[in-house]
């Protein structure tokens, strides 16, 4: 089982839909956790933080469950430039960069 | 503006000859990082660095050199390329990690190398 499993999509949405991606994680232990976007061909860039309260940031919202070892992405009122690879990131430890990361999911928003 | 730097951004070259990715970051960043990332596999770690002088293996190793002779630069070499290090690489580095400032990873651009 792998680390960090995502579903590689594509999920193709209309603007304005809502959609969610989930992330699990085998590693109980994990101590913190992230979103990145990546645009085809650039460099990963953090999307945002997941903390255990779950947060929000604009159409962006994440949230974690612990118990069932899951993270979760939902965007609201996609846009079109919302089209790129989101990487679910786990980090193993607080004081090292063990950063296990997904392969990503591709959201493609169409007009 | 905060960057890390990569070069060559895009590399053709030869099984067996030794080629070096330079790295460079303008943030006084303490932790610096190389991974490769390949279609289906995700971004995998090669060599970290917590500061100078002071560097470790990641999870895909072999092959690859590192050194941090400065806090700002962290090379990659490759003594002697070969076909399966056909990938796209990416320098990373960040504050220390653990503490707010450094849960947010700056990663350069990328390098596109391919050993035929």
């Amino acid at each position: 089982r792998k680390e960090v499993e995502q579903d590689p999509g594509p999920f193709n949405v209309p603007e304005g839909a809502t959609v969610a991606f989930n992330c699990t994680y085998s590693n109980s232990a994990s101590q913190s956790f992230f979103w990145y976007r990546q645009d085809c061909r650039k460099e990963p860039k953090l999307l945002m933080s997941v903390y255990s309260s779950g947060n929000e940031d604009g159409r962006f919202t994440a949230q974690l469950n612990r118990a069932s070892q899951y993270i979760s992405l939902l965007i609201r009122d996609s846009k079109l430039s919302d089209s790129a690879t989101y990487l679910c990131v786990v980090n193993l430890s607080y004081n090292t960069d063990k950063l296990i990361f997904g392969t990503g999911t591709r959201l493609q928003v169409f007009p | 503006e905060a960057q890390v730097t990569q070069n060559p951004r895009y590399l053709i070259t030869v099984t067996g000859k030794k080629l070096t990715v330079t790295c460079s970051q303008n943030m006084n960043h303490e932790y610096m990082s190389w991974y490769r990332q390949d279609p289906g596999l995700g971004l995998r770690q090669i060599y970290y660095s917590m500061n100078v002088e002071v560097t470790d293996k990641g999870d895909v190793p072999e092959g690859y050199k590192v050194s941090r002779k400065e806090k700002r630069n962290f090379p990659l070499i490759l003594e002697s390329p070969s076909p399966n290090q056909t990938s796209l690489y990416f320098c990373a580095s960040s504050s220390f990690p653990g503490t707010p400032s450094g849960n947010t990873i700056y990663f350069g651009e990328g390098s596109w190398l391919t050993v035929v």
